[in-house]
């Protein structure tokens, strides 16, 4: 357990369904990641949120919307996905922005599998 | 754009044997090096490696940054069915007052008995 929960772990959805991810840290953290990883890819930075201000957006579709209603809780709501939407999906959490210092490293949830039928 | 490549991509050895992962990346405002395991789960945090701090060692595991060179390598040693993962290279990149990471495709490890 990394004191970053993710909920579902796995979710199947159709194209027009309507589904949200949801990540919780129990850190004391400040900075929140969502983080698309597909097979033979390197991990893609989706959206980053410091103090529950959205700091990046990585270019990410809008049929992905995420929302942080605090530093504790992020969410990653889909709607009409594309079968190349499918991916794990990690939600990681920092005290601080990532690599600005030794405190500030990334811990990661265990990813929701997502598949887009 | 920041680049990171991790070589090989995949690794077959026998329990015991010694092994080094490379990493080679290109980054405007190089600011940390990381290293993260993932197993069939959340990537966990092995080393940070800064101009500051080159060599970090755990254990069996070791790691160096050659900044002349813009790489790191992570070793380990006598290894155990249990290093089997996928081990990831990240680079932080402080450039524009922001601090993404950039990753790169991993190198799965198979530890065999």
């Amino acid at each position: 357990e990394t004191g970053v929960t993710q909920t579902p772990r796995h979710l199947v959805m159709g194209m027009t369904n309507k589904k949200s991810l949801k990540c919780e840290q129990h850190l004391g953290h400040n900075a929140m990641y969502w983080y698309k990883q597909s097979a033979k890819k390197p991990l893609e930075l989706m959206f980053v949120y410091n103090f529950k201000e959205q700091t990046e957006n990585n270019s990410v579709p809008s049929r992905f919307s995420p929302e942080c209603p605090n530093s504790s809780h992020l969410f990653l709501h889909l709607h009409t996905l594309q079968p190349e939407d499918s991916a794990l999906y990690l939600c990681a959490s920092s005290r601080g922005l990532a690599g600005s210092s030794g405190a500030n490293v990334l811990t990661f949830g265990a990813g929701s599998r997502l598949t887009v039928l | 754009e920041d680049k990171v490549v991790q070589s090989p991509l995949s690794l077959v050895v026998h329990e015991g044997d010694t092994v080094t992962l490379n990493c080679s990346y290109e980054v405007t405002n190089f600011r940390s090096l990381l290293w993260y395991k993932q197993e069939k789960k959340a990537p966990t945090f092995l080393f940070m490696l800064t101009s500051s701090g080159i060599e970090k060692k755990s254990g069996r595991l070791s790691s160096i940054l050659d900044k002349k060179e813009l790489s790191s390598i992570l070793n380990i040693t006598a290894t155990q069915t249990g290093d089997s993962a996928i081990y990831l290279c990240a680079v932080a990149d402080s450039g524009a007052g922001s601090y993404q990471l950039t990753f790169g495709k991993g190198t799965k490890l198979s530890v065999i008995p």
